[in-house]
């Protein structure tokens, strides 16, 4: 079965500074999608990036970049030019390429600090 | 103009009564899930169905059920509520035709059991 761990309950960041959170992974499996869902106080999930397995380049959306090292099952999210509004709980997700159901982490709490 | 939603956005009740919450989309998707949102633990599933005749159990389905009225509607129901099921619970789509594999939520239902 495959599992996701985020190991940071919480983080907090400086306005305009750079944040990295973290996520890892466990499955057998070769080709598979990666996500990070950001959930704001509205309680809202929405989909911040995604990431397949089988494309080496890492994935990039505008401030958000992840570092995805598929051998040691890892798939990090940069946030650069931190902004109050991306204070949120963040997710990391896992999806079998067979569009299986999606596994989520326990989430990482973000505060961007003034 | 919400794609997903889901009623009612909050509801308390008392241990032992039958809750249903519903969830309708306008996306024309044929996937559909129920998760559960609890501090530390992240996003976990209920169930899912893949298309009007297809029902799959999650990974904590116990104490829920659930019915998929049709492509655009999927209800999920606790036959005899207890206050440890108290917890925010999300409905999502999804498209595998998508070009970003990428689950779309409701607002969440907040649901309190005393």
């Amino acid at each position: 079965a495959q599992t996701v761990t985020q190991s940071q309950p919480e983080m907090s960041v400086q306005e305009a500074e750079t944040v990295t959170l973290s996520c890892t992974y466990d499955t057998s499996e070769n080709n598979y999608y990666l996500f990070w869902y950001k959930q704001p106080p509205s309680r809202q999930m929405i989909l911040v990036i995604r990431q397949e397995a089988y494309k080496q380049q890492n994935a990039t959306e505008n401030r958000f970049s992840v570092n995805f090292q598929k051998a040691a099952k890892s798939f990090s999210l940069k946030i650069s030019d931190s902004q109050l509004g991306d204070t949120a709980m963040y997710f990391c997700a896992f999806m079998k390429a067979s569009y299986d159901k999606v596994i989520f982490g326990p989430g990482t709490s973000l505060s961007v600090i003034p | 103009d919400a794609d997903v939603t889901q009623t009612p956005r909050n509801r308390i009740t008392k241990t032992g009564k039958r809750i249903m919450l519903e969830c309708s989309q306008t996306k024309g998707h044929d996937r559909m899930y129920w998760y559960r949102q609890d501090p530390g633990l992240g996003l976990r599933l209920i169930y899912y169905s893949f298309d009007v005749k297809d029902i799959n159990k999650g990974e904590i389905s116990d104490g829920y059920s659930v019915s998929r009225q049709a492509q655009a509607k999927f209800s999920l129901s606790l036959e005899s509520a207890i206050p440890n099921q108290t917890a925010l619970y999300f409905c999502a789509t999804s498209d595998v035709q998508g070009a970003r594999n990428e689950q779309f939520f409701g607002p969440g239902t907040r649901l309190t059991v005393l």
